[in-house]
């Protein structure tokens, strides 16, 4: 049990698209979801916190409209990277919060061309 | 930010050997917990100790917590290649609040 996909598992696009990115709670239902980015060989990093109808609460320097969060439903918070550049090129996390603990999506590798 | 450091950053070892590795945290803690992650790929939970706990085993894993110093040392006991991963602690301040990853120990289990 407790099982959170991601999907894609990986995406490349161009600089400028946006790209979605899915965190679905398979088992369980999720009031809480957080996302994480990683570069590479780096740790996680905490870039929201996305509640079920309600806004997504943003880490320092983390921009909110570069970023989008939508958590419309107990088992799917949905990332989006607005005018993705080789920068945002990274491998994104995301966790649904059950019963106390987190429990972590596979992750969602982004290379931006 | 990140809560703190863990160390070493990578250790190199062989099989059969013991690996230890260490997290030091900055604020109190409710929980710590190990993940592992292969290259490239999502988190696995490896154990969670609370803070009133000071030491827990898991199979190959043991793991030590010490709120005094604010660290945590994870020891694998006979390892294996299987066992070659990244390596991350993380705290969190209460049960299902945000949590906070170390920098996280690259080990190599040479066979």
């Amino acid at each position: 049990g407790a099982v959170v996909s991601q999907h894609p598992s990986w995406v490349i696009c161009k600089s400028g698209t946006s790209v979605k990115i899915e965190c679905r709670s398979l088992d369980f239902q999720a009031t809480t979801m957080f996302w994480y980015r990683q570069f590479p060989k780096q740790s996680l990093m905490l870039m929201a916190t996305s509640n079920e109808g309600s806004k997504a609460t943003y880490e320092q320097g983390v921009e909110k409209d570069k970023f989008l969060i939508n958590h419309a439903s107990l088992t799917l918070s949905t990332l989006t990277v607005t005018s993705a550049h080789p920068e945002d090129s990274s491998f994104y996390i995301c966790s649904a919060l059950w019963r106390y603990e987190q429990y972590f999506g596979p992750g969602t590798r982004l290379t931006v061309t | 930010s990140q809560q703190g450091e863990e160390d070493p950053q990578a250790l190199s070892i062989q099989e059969g050997e013991n690996a230890t590795m260490n997290c030091s945290y900055k604020t109190s803690i409710n929980n710590l917990q190990w993940y592992r992650q292969n290259s490239g790929r999502g988190l696995v939970h490896l154990i969670l100790i609370r803070s009133n706990e000071r030491e827990k085993h898991s199979g190959r894993l043991r793991v030590t917590l010490d709120t005094s110093k604010k660290s945590s040392s994870l020891l694998i006991t006979a390892s294996r290649a299987a066992d070659t991963a990244s390596y991350f602690c993380a705290t969190d301040a209460s049960y299902g609040s945000r949590l906070t990853f170390g920098e996280g120990t690259q080990l190599t289990v040479n066979p």
